[in-house]
């Protein structure tokens, strides 16, 4: 079983609508977990960091965690040309950043 | 956010040729950096972390002969692909934490390195 593991993609989406993103982890003692943002060719940069269960909201997006379920989601709202990209899942698991394969996002002008 | 730089962000080398790969942290200083390497349409697999004095810990599979790490002062690690062949083309990106964050875990990266191996 892999460490993290996101759906598969790709995903597009028309400009406007919500881009859903989903990431399961194996170790259940993971307590940070991050969404980063990836555009062709570059490294990847922070967008959603989220500690507790629950939902935390910054802007259009939107992350969520649900530990019992070992389960991370990322909501990205009224979806942006922009916004297309590849969205890396990333678990801390013991001293290590671990990453899903990404999700790449495509949204259609 | 913090700031890590990372130099040369492309190099193209001839096979059997060594590369090093410089990782900066600009505005902290960082007893750890991490390694990793992207292949294309692949995510980020952690190589090895880098560890300020002392020796790096490099991850399964990862031969640490071929990939030579120093981390000599709090703000600079290097990676030395050796004997580079084609199969090393990658994005090499470097990694820091910054023990000032608001996010706890969160790693900084550099720009990446490209390597490309004829």
């Amino acid at each position: 079983q892999k460490e993290v593991e996101q759906n598969s993609g790709p995903l597009s989406v028309p400009e406007g609508a919500i881009a859903s993103l989903n990431c399961t982890y194996s170790d259940r003692g993971s307590q940070s977990f991050f969404w980063y943002r990836q555009y062709s060719g570059k490294s990847p940069e922070l967008i959603m960091s989220i500690y507790s269960n629950g939902d935390k909201e910054d802007g259009r997006f939107t992350a969520q965690l649900n530990k019992a379920s070992q389960y991370v989601s990322l909501l990205i709202r009224d979806s942006q040309p922009s916004d297309s990209a590849t969205y890396l899942c990333a678990v801390n698991i013991g001293y290590k950043l671990s990453f899903g394969a990404g999700t790449t996002v495509t949204v259609r002008a | 956010g913090a700031v890590v730089s990372q130099h040369p962000s492309w190099v193209i080398c001839k096979s059997g040729t060594s590369v090093k790969i410089e990782c900066r942290s600009l505005d902290f200083q960082a007893t750890t950096m991490f390694w990793y390497r992207q292949f294309p349409k692949q995510s980020l697999m952690l190589m090895a972390t880098s560890n300020e004095g002392s020796k790096a810990t490099y991850e399964q599979g990862v031969e640490k002969d071929k990939f030579l790490i120093n981390h000599a002062s709090l703000t600079l690690s290097t990676l030395t692909v050796t004997s580079a062949h084609p199969e090393d083309s990658s994005f090499y990106i470097c990694s820091a934490r910054d023990p000032g964050s608001k996010n706890t875990g969160e790693l900084f990266f550099g720009e990446g390195s490209r390597l490309t191996v004829l």
